[in-house]
């Protein structure tokens, strides 16, 4: 089946510094992904669509120049956060759907933790 | 717009008891509807979905059925075991990669 693969499975950084988070579509081409963001036993919360080649789709309330979404292939997609700050420890999760089709798969999420 | 709710966890069942979990949904058009699953530190994988009305999806022993006329899409299974415990979230989505709408999850917790 579909496999997503998501880079890195956990991350601490300093204050202030990038991150970036790697989602690769392995066994298929993704024309769209998605970015989610889950707090603490909470939902997933989307942050942004993306679509290969083209600008991604914020969410509201989503700052696209801290959270820079790029999709330059049909296989991989990242989120970089920028100038991190603690109350952006979280887990990020991305989405995969293959082209033309109605199924999403997941990646294994990526906990982020800025000290 | 388009909404799910679910039944409120957590959910503290012992084995081989019987499952329920609720689900509905509030859309526009005809969604596919999905469940997934959660284990600790991971990913969502992909339970079961169902794409139109009175479809049944099932999988590993869990079972919902895609309820049009209640707009529901409830999660059962007939003997839990220890090993499903996990958070479950319902969802929806519609043809054209669309997002998926969550639900904001059910923790279930099953007892030896």
């Amino acid at each position: 089946g579909a496999v997503v693969s998501q880079h890195p499975s956990w991350v601490i950084c300093k204050s202030g510094t990038s991150v970036k988070i790697e989602c690769r579509s392995l066994d298929f081409q993704a024309t769209t992904m998605f970015w989610y963001r889950q707090f603490p036993k909470q939902s997933l919360m989307l942050m942004a669509t993306s679509n290969e080649g083209s600008k991604a789709t914020y969410e509201q309330g989503v700052e696209k120049d801290k959270f820079l979404i790029n999709h330059a292939s049909l296989t991989l997609s990242t989120l970089t956060v920028t100038s991190a700050h603690p109350e952006d420890s979280s887990f990020y999760i991305c989405s995969a759907v293959e082209g033309g089709q109605s199924g999403y798969t997941f990646g294994s999420g990526t906990r982020l933790t800025v000290v | 717009g388009n909404s799910v709710t679910q039944m409120e966890g957590p959910v503290t069942l012992s084995e081989e008891a019987f499952l329920t979990i609720n689900c509905t949904y509030t859309a526009t058009g005809y969604p596919s509807l999905f469940w997934y699953v959660q284990y600790p530190g991971e990913g969502l994988q992909l339970l079961l979905k169902a794409t139109k009305a009175d479809d049944k999806g099932s999988n590993k022993g869990f079972e919902a059925t895609y309820r049009k006329e209640t707009t529901s899409f409830h999660l059962e299974k007939g003997s839990v075991q220890v090993s499903d415990s996990a958070v479950y979230f319902c969802a929806l989505g519609h043809q054209g990669a669309q997002k998926l709408v969550f639900g904001q999850g059910t923790r279930l917790t099953i007892n030896p």
